[in-house]
């Protein structure tokens, strides 16, 4: 199995600009995680879906910030406007869903970097 | 509400010394404990966890940890580290009753000096 697949790897954009980020979860995956990790503020969850139902979205900091998952293989996280203060690295990451115990895991991460 | 805190964001030890790494939870339920590694430029990988089973808990590469409900730790250690722990070291817990919603801790980054 290849993993959680996200792509880009890194990005680097303007202050302004629309910013997609993606995420492919492991097959079979039913929980997908979108995380954001920045030196101040350490691993925060933004968002996770549960069969591609957003259950908790509370993480997500503004309403610049929107994330979808059209099916069970693929779920984008979106900022539009960005700024500079978005800047950090994105991770996703998936599991079963089966039990709560169960491992997450995750992708390489997206390094994005707004000027 | 449940919490972890990471006693110490870089801790150095030598090659083949005893690796702690400090972790204090906060739960008004029994906790589920996890501590998850980070190797540069990667995502997260799960190291172990603890879901009440046993409290003495065994993971991948000769790491270990210890829940202790009267002092609400859940330390991490390994009895000699070796350069290739070098990496940051995340505990984390499960917020409320959340599948999978981890809440973790600062991380410690842990270095290895030869």
């Amino acid at each position: 199995d290849a993993g959680v697949i996200q792509s880009p790897r890194h990005e680097v954009t303007e202050m302004g600009q629309e910013v997609t980020l993606r995420c492919k979860p492991i097959s079979g995956h039913n929980s997908l995680f979108w995380y954001r990790q920045t030196m101040m503020r350490g691993l925060e969850l933004l968002i996770y879906f549960n069969n591609n139902v957003p259950i908790d979205d509370s993480g997500m900091p503004e309403d610049r910030f929107s994330a979808k998952m059209p099916n069970a293989s693929f779920s984008t996280l979106k900022i539009q406007p960005s700024e500079p203060r978005d800047s950090a690295v994105y991770f996703c990451a998936s599991s079963t869903g089966q039990l709560r115990s169960e491992k997450l895991f995750f992708g390489s991460g997206t390094q994005l970097s707004v000027l | 509400a449940q919490s972890v805190t990471q006693l110490g964001s870089h801790v150095s030890v030598s090659e083949g010394a005893l690796v702690l790494l400090r972790c204090n939870y906060s739960s008004s339920v029994p906790p589920y404990l996890f501590w998850y590694v980070q190797y540069p430029n990667q995502g997260l990988q799960l190291l172990l966890k603890y879901t009440s089973a046993a409290t003495l808990v065994k993971g991948i590469n000769g790491f270990e940890a210890e829940f202790k409900k009267s002092e609400t730790s859940f330390h991490l250690t390994k009895p000699s580290a070796h350069m290739s722990d070098a990496a940051e070291y995340f505990c984390a817990v499960i917020k409320g009753g959340s599948q999978g919603n981890l809440i973790f801790g600062k991380g410690t980054k842990l270095s290895v000096k030869p």
